[in-house]
């Protein structure tokens, strides 16, 4: 079955970056797009941009432009976020969730999602 | 970047009774690339409908959604206790895929 299992929990001081990690099984890692999600406390969803884990191609929000980065290791079927430039507003949970089939196949929203990762950003 | 707007922000309601909410588009959503989404505390999200009105794998036919253009309505025939929570729509018609602000579904 599909599975994302996200790293745990982090605590970073203001200014410092964080990286989380997205291990995915149960289908083939580089057929679909990985999106990541972010959701603060109380608040809604947010999203933060995809990675094509084929191709290494990235679309970020403008949002999060300039201080995010996803990655891909094929060889592990893992994805990564990493923000830098971290404040007390990126306190949040951020989520993976699978998209749509590369390069431009069908698309059927976030059908699957990982667990989520509380990133906790404090002095 | 599209905005979806959900409304109502809240709705109380009994078990057994039907809920219907709304989500409008500040423009045209490219072929019904709408999604419907429910979320529980602690919980990521789950996904109910895509396309607009196609029910994602196990998910019960008492959820039902309608559609087009910039006017989608999610329907809950009729409210189990399990369905007390957060909803969320979402187009992923072109990136970014937004969501909207969610309604609440809770018991009155």
């Amino acid at each position: 079955q599909v599975q994302l299992v996200q790293s745990g929990a982090e605590v970073k001081k203001p200014g410092a970056s964080v990286k989380v990690s997205c291990k995915a099984s149960g289908y083939t890692f580089t057929g679909y797009f990985l999106h990541w999600v972010r959701q603060a406390p109380g608040q809604g969803l947010q999203c933060m941009g995809w990675i094509n884990p084929d191709s290494g191609a990235t679309y970020y929000a403008q949002k999060f432009q300039g201080r995010v980065t996803m990655t891909g290791d094929m060889s592990i079927n893992t994805a990564y976020l990493e923000l830098s430039s971290l404040t007390s507003d990126d306190t949040a949970v951020y989520y993976c969730a699978r998209g749509g089939i590369t390069p431009s196949g069908p698309k059927f929203g976030n059908e699957y999602w990982g667990q989520g990762t509380l990133v906790t950003v404090s002095s | 970047e599209i905005v979806l707007t959900q409304s109502p922000g809240t709705l109380s309601l009994s078990p057994g009774e039907r809920a219907t909410l709304s989500c409008r588009a500040s423009q045209s959503v490219s072929s019904s690339y709408l999604a419907w989404y429910q979320q529980k505390p602690g919980q990521a999200p789950r996904l109910l409908i895509y396309g607009a009105s196609s029910r994602a794998t196990g998910i019960p036919d008492r959820f039902s959604g309608s559609g087009s253009g910039t006017d989608f309505t999610l329907t809950i025939s009729r409210l189990e206790p399990e369905d007390f929570a957060v909803y969320y729509c979402q187009d992923y018609g072109s990136s970014p895929w937004t969501f909207g602000q969610g309604t609440k579904v809770e018991i009155k």
